[in-house]
Parts: structure tokens; C-alpha cells; sequence
């Protein structure tokens, strides 16, 4: 069975803190798919970045950085010098198997606040 | 631009009422999904289809029902069997590679009056 744990709810930062959100999975496939998702107030799902189970390289993107480690199942998603913009819900998922429907299994979602 | 339209914005059912909510994507993907998501919750995938006149139940299928007439469109009906249809529903598509993300629509706000 897929499943995703966001542990933390909400966390509240201040501006230009870097601030980290954690992700653990569990699944059987091996081969899988992980993906970070952002929810601003609006409600779009906005996609951020996907990682292949095979491809444990870390990736930086302007102040975001992911950290996939398939050691712990963890694949944690880093905001360097956090602005009020990234103010959202942020969902990591998992998607299993070479073939099929792929369906996406979410977590519960980590909301972040940013202080001005 | 290419995207998933997903109308009306907001929706309001009366008791006994079935309510059809539309989702329209033009970037020629197969897959199409519905998602309910609760305040707070995670999303739920209520149903999918991988390709037109094919559609398979997710896990709250319960009192929705959806078609997939063509491969633009895929949408979905809140039943009155649906008991507690306040929710916000997102509508996705993805193409036919297992890594490609879903992509969503903006999302139709339900209440009941």
C-alpha cells in the first residue's frame, strides 16, 4: 500500500527564515514517483518538482531545495530566505508502478505561514 | 494557453438536488482525475479515467458519478445520494508517462443551501 506522512500541520516562520518540510512514504513498488505540490489561498495545486526512485540526486531551484533519501523513505523540501509569497499548503505525494493508472497518494498537507 | 478549466467557481445544491461540475483540458492528456478535498484533509480521488469511455471508481466514489465522452472533457456529478457534499473538488490530468504530474484545474467550491 502507497502512503504519505506530512507530520508537521502548520508551521509559522519569519520572513527570510529558511524553514524545512518534511515528507516520509511508504510503498512496495520500486519504482516510484514523488511529487511536491503547493496550495496557495486561491486553491490551484501547483506543481513544484518530481523525483524518480531511482535518481537519489538533491535539486536546488532558486531557494528551494529537495533532499531525497530512500535510506529513511524521506524526501523533505527546503524554503531558503522564506518570503511571504511561499504563505501556502504545501502536499507531497507518491505515485508507484511502471505501468497503470499512477493514481497520486497525498498526504495531509503542511500549512505554511511566513510572517512579515 | 494550454490548461484545465474547471467550472463554476462556486456551486450551491439544494437537498434532493444532483449537481454537475465540468472540467475541460486542452493539453491532449488521457488520464483525468477528480479529487475531494475537506478543510484541512489531504486530497481524495473520487474517480479517474485513463482514456475516453473508461472511467474506474477511486476511494469515496459513493454518491458521484462521472463520464468520459471525449478525451477533452470529464465531468462529474454529485448525486443526491451524497450526504455530505460540502467540499472543495479538484479536477486533474496527466499524460501517458507514470512520471508525469498530474496537473489541476482551479478547483469548484460546493455547498449545500
Amino acid at each position: 500500500a502507497q502512503k504519505v506522512t506530512q507530520a508537521q500541520t502548520e508551521i509559522s516562520v519569519v520572513e527570510k527564515e529558511d524553514v524545512t518540510l518534511d515528507c516520509v512514504y511508504e510503498t512496495r513498488d520500486t519504482t516510484y514517483y514523488l511529487f511536491w505540490y503547493k496550495q496557495p489561498p486561491s486553491g490551484e495545486l501547483v506543481f513544484l518538482i518530481r523525483r524518480n526512485s531511482f535518481d537519489e540526486q538533491n535539486e536546488i531551484s532558486g531557494r528551494y531545495s529537495w533532499n531525497f533519501q530512500k535510506s529513511t523513505s524521506s524526501f523533505n523540501f527546503t524554503i531558503t530566505a522564506s518570503q511571504v509569497v511561499d504563505s501556502a499548503v504545501y502536499f507531497c505525494a507518491l505515485s508507484g508502478g511502471e505501468t497503470g493508472a499512477n493514481n497520486l497518494f497525498f498526504g495531509t498537507g503542511t500549512r505554511l505561514t511566513v510572517i512579515p | 494557453d494550454g490548461g484545465i478549466t474547471q467550472s463554476p467557481k462556486y456551486l450551491f445544491r439544494k437537498e434532493g438536488q444532483n449537481v454537475t461540475l465540468s472540467c475541460e483540458q486542452n493539453l491532449n492528456h488521457d488520464a483525468m482525475y477528480w479529487y475531494r478535498q475537506d478543510p484541512g484533509q489531504g486530497l481524495r480521488l473520487i474517480y479517474y479515467s485513463q482514456i475516453v469511455n473508461d472511467f474506474q471508481k477511486g476511494d469515496i466514489a459513493e454518491g458521484y458519478s462521472v463520464s468520459r465522452e471525449k478525451k477533452e472533457s470529464f465531468p462529474l456529478t454529485v448525486t443526491s445520494a451524497q450526504k455530505n457534499p460540502t467540499a472543495f473538488y479538484l479536477c486533474a490530468s496527466k499524460g501517458w508517462q507514470p512520471n508525469q504530474p498530474q496537473h489541476f484545474g482551479d478547483g469548484t467550491r460546493l455547498s449545500i443551501l
